[in-house]
């Protein structure tokens, strides 16, 4: 079955620093997605940014940029620039199934970062 | 646009008590699902629909039970309240379009004493 793992369950980034949360997976599919979302505390949950498995170039958005290392099994998010507003919840998530109607997205169990002033 | 709309925002129950979460969005989406978020163990998946009058179990099912008569609304059902539900639920739902991003609603936050 596919699977989720983020390892830190917690982080402390100096504003202005760049950060990675780590997540990787594990799945036997070919075609596969790959999200990340924000949750800050007011409890909101926020899209980030997604990564194809046959995407060739690494995502990006903004501060947000996603390392895709596919023979890893990794998609690490790194935020540049960090700023006190990024201080929240991150998922990372991935899509299990390969049909467009029906597939999931399963999460892993989230990083809290905090950006110290 | 209103998105995707939860209701109630927080609730209490006693054990044994039922209750509906009400969850509908206007953007027309096909897909439809609850996540249950409980900390350490990110989100997790109750049920899910692809379209009205079908539904489907996730990871977590026991204790619920959902429908899908309209396009625009899956509510959740708590059949008989017990504490392990105490829970932030989120519905979400997204459009038939591959790798699209789920949409969702700003969550339910449950107390079952």
């Amino acid at each position: 079955a596919q699977k989720i793992t983020q390892t830190q369950p917690g982080m402390f980034v100096q504003e202005k620093e760049a950060v990675t949360l780590d997540c990787t997976y594990d799945t036997s599919d070919q075609s596969y997605g790959l999200f990340w979302y924000k949750q800050p505390s007011s409890g909101e949950m926020i899209f980030l940014i997604y990564q194809g498995s046959y995407d060739e170039q690494n995502a990006t958005e903004g501060r947000y940029s996603l390392n895709f290392q596919k023979a890893r099994k990794s998609a690490n998010l790194v935020i540049s620039a960090s700023q006190l507003g990024d201080s929240a919840m991150y998922f990372c998530a991935m899509r299990e199934g390969w049909m467009d109607s029906s597939y999931k997205l399963i999460f892993g169990s989230g990083t809290r970062l905090l950006v110290r002033p | 646009n209103a998105g995707v709309t939860q209701t109630p925002k927080f609730q209490v129950l006693k054990t044994g008590q039922s209750m509906t979460l009400q969850c509908a969005q206007d953007m027309n989406h096909e897909y439809m699902s609850w996540y249950r978020q409980d900390p350490g163990m990110g989100l997790r998946l109750i049920h899910y629909s692809v379209g009205a009058g079908i539904t489907d179990q996730g990871e977590v099912p026991n204790g619920y039970n959902v429908s899908r008569s309209t396009t625009e609304d899956f509510p959740l059902r708590l059949l008989s309240a017990a504490p392990s539900q105490t829970s932030v639920y989120f519905c979400a739902s997204r459009p038939f379009v591959a790798n699209e991003k789920l949409f969702f609603g700003s969550g339910t936050q449950l107390s079952v004493l």
